[in-house]
């Protein structure tokens, strides 16, 4: 039962373009989203958050958007550029700071 | 810079063996938990350590178990070894009281033969 759902498993968007990655969730305990990069042979690395009780965070070219109603969120990556490409978990956690839900990730490709 | 160091960053063990992973958390930082990526998955919640004791655990049987010392290093350890283990296992320290993220290592490569 995979309670965050990355459906897309790749992307690939062209240099300067915008990437908008998705991210469904089933559980509705969960008040707090994380993204997450990866690159090869590296950990995930914290790239932005989102607390329920707000609709949209940004940072720099990054900027997460969360729906609670539809219990959806997304990534805006822009412009998009080739040192983006890696992969992009959602992950959630709930009041707790207890363990952190990973979605299954998304392969971005940002073609030069 | 996450200062999460994990080690070995490759193993390779037998089909029934047991592993101790290791893991050095971040500087100021009083939580670790630990993940397993399979191939093609998200990390999986394996469990975490708060001031040495378990604070919560995934769906994993109890041949992971876990340490956490004084110094706020950790240790993963898998007895009977499967097949199925085969993963990376990442490691993740945060400072619970602060609300900060947690910041992964690099990860440690197991392969079960």
């Amino acid at each position: 039962d995979q309670q965050v759902k990355q459906n897309s498993p790749s992307l690939s968007v062209q240099e300067g373009r915008i990437s908008i990655l998705n991210c469904d969730y089933t559980n509705s305990m969960f008040d707090y989203f994380l993204w997450y990069k990866k690159y090869p042979a590296e950990g995930p690395t914290f790239l932005i958050s989102i607390s329920s009780i707000k609709d949209k965070n940004e940072d720099g070219r990054f900027t997460v958007f969360l729906n609670k109603s539809a219990k959806h969120l997304s990534l805006h990556i822009v412009p998009s550029q080739p040192g983006d490409s890696a992969v992009y978990f959602c992950a959630a956690r709930g009041t707790s700071y207890d363990k952190v839900i990973f979605g299954p990730g998304t392969s971005l490709s940002v073609i030069p | 810079e996450t200062g999460v160091t994990q080690s070995p960053t490759h193993l390779i063990k037998t089909r029934g063996q047991q592993v101790t992973l290791r893991c050095s958390s971040q500087s100021g930082h009083n939580t670790v938990s630990w993940y397993q990526q399979a191939l093609g998955q998200g990390p999986q919640f394996i469990f975490q350590y708060y001031r040495e004791e378990e604070n919560g655990r995934g769906n994993f049987p109890p041949r992971f178990s876990g340490l956490q010392f004084p110094n706020y290093s950790s240790e993963l350890n898998v007895n009977a070894l499967e097949l199925d283990d085969s993963a990376l296992y990442l490691c993740a320290s945060s400072q619970r009281t602060g609300g900060t993220e947690a910041f992964f290592g690099q990860g440690t490569r197991l392969t079960v033969v």
